[in-house]
Formats: structure tokens, C-alpha cells, sequence
């Protein structure tokens, strides 16, 4: 089975710092992954998603992330945090053979002070 | 045009009772999905329906019962609540194929006293 981890579980930074969110999975085989966003009080939006293909993928909001299949990472990054990214993030993925449920990691709260 | 509609968004129910929590979705998805949420923000995946058959049911108690009416909607009863059934319940839904994502609904937020 499919999981995942999220090592950093609330990150505090100043407005214009930059940010990185790690994320490893473990999975033996072909796996698309996502990175989901959850500002308070609302519903998971999605941020990025990586399916096949160029390893950098660039999402909504300025951020982006990077899949290292030899680390079996997809790190979240974002070159500037804006207090509005104020938020939990999370980390998922699913198979691509099977069942098309999503695994997530554990998520990280992201807090941004002005 | 909300494409994943969940009701109610907010339920205060007492010990022992019986609820039910509706989903919509207007995707034309195939497959639908329930998540708990935990008080520490945990997302577990509790029942993914395709096509109104059930293809995944991780360990959860059969007090939760999933019911598809149709390949729109996929709706959660759950009997006897207990305390512990507080959380956040997402419903969420997908295309079918190996490249989809999933889009969730608002969340219910269930509380049991």
C-alpha cells in the first residue's frame, strides 16, 4: 500500500521568505502526485499535480514542485510566501494501477506572518 | 455551479443517533469518495464507489454505510454515532482513468455530544 510523509509539521515563516514543503512517498510502482491545499474553514483545492513528464511542475498561486523518483520525493516550493498562503498543505498520492483513491500524507500547517 | 455539493455543512447530533450526510456532484465523474478528517487534520480514505459499486472500504466500522442512488450521488449514514465519530467528512470525486484528480466538497463538520 501506498503512503505518505510529511516531515514538517507547522512551518512558520515571514512574508517574503521562501518556502520549501517536503514529501516522500512509498510505493513501488508508478504513482501520480499532488499537492492540495486547505485554507481555514474551507475544502481541499488542488495546488499541482504531476502525472508524467517534466519532473518540475508549476501550480496555482506561484508555486511549484519538483518529483525525484531516486528520493521518491515531491517537494513543495514557493520563492516568496504571501500572508494569504496561510494554510495546512498536503501531500498525495494514488496509483496508477488499481484503485484511483488518494493517499495523504499528514499535512503541514503553514503559518505566514505579515 | 458548485461541482461537489455536500449537506449539511455543519451537524450537532447527540450519542447514539442515526445521520446522514448527501453529496452531489456534477462532474460526470465516475467514481466518488468519502475522507475523514481527524481533529489533527488527518485526511483517511473511508469508501470510494464506481459506478455504484463499492472498490474500497478501509477498515472502517459498518455503523458507516455508503449509498450511491445514482452516479452523482454519494451519500453517508452512519448508525449509532459515537463521540468519536466527530470530524470533518469530505466527499470528493474523479474521472476515471490513470491522470485524474480528485475534487472535494466544502466538508461536513460533525459533532457528536
Amino acid at each position: 500500500a501506498q503512503s505518505v510523509s510529511q516531515h514538517n509539521h507547522h512551518v512558520i515563516l515571514s512574508e517574503a521568505a521562501s518556502l520549501e514543503l517536503g514529501c516522500n512517498y512509498s510505493y513501488g510502482g508508478t504513482v501520480n502526485l499532488f499537492w492540495y491545499v486547505q485554507y481555514p474553514g474551507q475544502h481541499l483545492q488542488l495546488l499541482l499535480k504531476y502525472f508524467s513528464g517534466d519532473p518540475l511542475v508549476k501550480g496555482i498561486k506561484g508555486f511549484e514542485a519538483e518529483f525525484i523518483k531516486s528520493k521518491f520525493s515531491f517537494n513543495l516550493r514557493k520563492p516568496s510566501v504571501q500572508w494569504s498562503d496561510t494554510a495546512e498543505y498536503f501531500c498525495a498520492v494514488n496509483a496508477r494501477t488499481g484503485a484511483n483513491n488518494l493517499f495523504f500524507g499528514t499535512g503541514t500547517r503553514l503559518t505566514v506572518i505579515p | 455551479d458548485t461541482a461537489v455539493s455536500q449537506t449539511p455543512k455543519y451537524l450537532v447530533t447527540q450519542m447514539g443517533n442515526d445521520k446522514s450526510i448527501k453529496c452531489e456532484q456534477n462532474l460526470g465523474h465516475d467514481t466518488m469518495y468519502w475522507y475523514k478528517q481527524d481533529s489533527k487534520k488527518f485526511l483517511k480514505i473511508m469508501f470510494s464507489y464506481n459506478n455504484k459499486e463499492l472498490i474500497i472500504n478501509e477498515t472502517v466500522p459498518n455503523r458507516f454505510s455508503p449509498k450511491s442512488p445514482d452516479k452523482a450521488h454519494l451519500n453517508l449514514h452512519i448508525n449509532s454515532l459515537e463521540l468519536g465519530d466527530s470530524a470533518v467528512y469530505f466527499c470528493a470525486s474523479s474521472q476515471d482513468g490513470i491522470n485524474t484528480e480528485a475534487f472535494f466538497g466544502q466538508g461536513t463538520r460533525l459533532t457528536v455530544v
